[in-house]
């Protein structure tokens, strides 16, 4: 299965922009990149995801190359509830209609005070 | 609304032992994902479900390895004569629609399976 490749760690202070890179030079024409945070003793929780066109929620903006094989999460202004694990996802279809997500080892992000 | 909620949250079985892993989707929510998550990794896929239908469980490491989703909601994964190298957080997924890459997966806190 096609895996993303992230940095294993990053730090970042508070109230600062943190850009979050991932590769997925697998990805195929059809399948969305989706990002992903996990605190410790918890289950993963949504973020952001997008296809082709740079996206923005509420949460982040997630700035996709024209290739599409990297993107980078970008969280404006960093607190201490941003630090977690980040994951960058694709979607793999394995047949039929299922498009399970194909999760690497991620970023662990700190945030300094 | 409510989440996505699994039960137990801690397991601890004996080696050989049969454990059963229980998910409640967001109800309304056609598609169930579970997935194993060993410590320090990436969750990593065992099963799908679309409403009752299993269409994939590529990812079940062996036969001892069992899911259902009998009624289409509530879900049951059961792992058979476990041994120690189960020892995982167990994941369980849902989203609204089915078949489409651009659904977001909603997340339960898993269930620790701890194997002695």
């Amino acid at each position: 299965d096609a895996k993303t490749t992230q940095p294993n760690s990053m730090e970042s202070n508070e109230e600062e922009p943190v850009h979050l890179p991932c590769n997925h030079s697998t990805i195929s024409g059809t399948d969305y990149i989706h990002w992903y945070r996990q605190l410790p003793s918890q289950g993963p929780e949504y973020v952001i995801h997008g296809l082709t066109s740079n996206v923005n929620n509420r949460m982040a903006s997630l700035a996709i190359a024209e290739d599409r094989k990297s993107s980078t999460l970008i969280l404006h202004r960093a607190t201490l509830r941003d630090a977690a694990v980040y994951y960058c996802t694709e979607t793999l279809n394995s047949g039929g209609s299922n498009y399970k997500l194909t999760f690497g080892k991620g970023t662990l992000l700190t945030v300094n005070p | 609304g409510a989440g996505v909620s699994q039960s137990p949250r801690y397991k601890v079985a004996k080696r050989g032992q049969d454990v059963a892993l229980r998910c409640d989707p967001i109800s309304g929510h056609v598609s169930l994902f579970w997935y194993q998550q060993a410590l320090g990794q990436g969750p990593e896929f065992l099963t799908y479900f679309q409403n009752e239908a299993q269409l994939d469980k590529s990812g079940l490491p062996s036969d001892r390895f069992f899911a259902e989703r009998p009624e289409g909601s509530v879900s049951t994964l059961k792992i058979q004569r476990t041994q120690q190298e189960d020892s995982a957080v167990y994941l369980c997924a849902s989203s609204l629609e089915g078949g489409h890459s651009n659904q977001p997966q909603h997340f339960g806190d898993g269930t620790r399976l701890s194997i002695l």
